[in-house]
């Protein structure tokens, strides 16, 4: 089955310790990202990738480190969480061609304490 | 960064009604996706839209893509329980840098 797998799927943390929420996909999809969601802000995009080492920052990146050592991962860190960073986080992926549309993991709900 | 308004912010209707939700900007879309997101989950697409005047049909949902590519409709026909949810429309994907998400709106569709 094609599909964009995160874990965890829930994460409390405390305040300073590092985390990695690990993202892969199954599609051979060049393009990769990371979003957060938030209530009353909606979807916010952290960082994207169009392929493998080549990554940007998005709308939020402060805070957060990625890396795209293969085509299928992309690992989104929290080098020292913040409670401000308690949010639901998606990771997405797609072809360069086709419909434009992105598959979205299931979520990865984050508490930073 | 393109900013999307939708409306309405929250909508809820009886099963078998019609409804008609809508995403605007004040700049021109490249594209536009409509996503749905269930509790607990990540959005599914539900269809892209790309040419000015476009209308695209998916079962009980109708998506219309303004002339001016600058506003698009997602109209429910006969709406069900099972549309319950928080439709997001997006714009990009044409390149590597994502999507810009409007802040969605949330359906309930009571039996």
């Amino acid at each position: 089955e094609a599909q964009v797998t995160q874990n965890p799927r829930y994460l409390i943390t405390v305040t300073g310790k590092k985390l990695t929420v690990t993202c892969s996909q199954n599609m051979n999809h060049e393009y990769m990202s990371w979003y957060r969601q938030d209530p009353g802000l909606g979807l916010r995009q952290i960082y994207y990738s169009m392929n493998v080492e080549v990554t940007d920052k998005g709308d939020v990146p402060e805070g957060y480190k990625v890396s795209r050592k293969e085509k299928r991962n992309f690992p989104l860190i929290l080098e020292s969480p913040s409670p401000n960073q308690t949010s639901l986080y998606f990771c997405a992926s797609r072809s360069p061609t086709g419909n434009y549309g992105y598959t979205f993991g299931s979520g990865t709900r984050l508490t930073v304490v | 960064t393109q900013l999307l308004e939708q409306s309405p912010q929250f909508l809820s209707i009886q099963e078998g009604e019609n409804l008609t939700v809508y995403c605007n900007s004040s700049s021109v879309f490249s594209s536009l996706q409509w996503y749905r997101q269930e509790p607990g989950e990540g959005p599914v697409l539900l269809v892209t839209v790309v040419t000015g005047g476009e209308v695209k049909k998916l079962k009980r949902l109708t998506f219309q893509f303004g002339d001016a590519r600058k506003d698009s409709s997602l109209h429910i026909t006969a709406a069900q329980p099972g549309d319950t949810g928080l439709y997001l429309c997006a714009e990009g994907g044409g390149g590597a840098d994502g999507l810009t998400f409007g802040k969605g709106t949330h359906l309930i569709i009571q039996p």
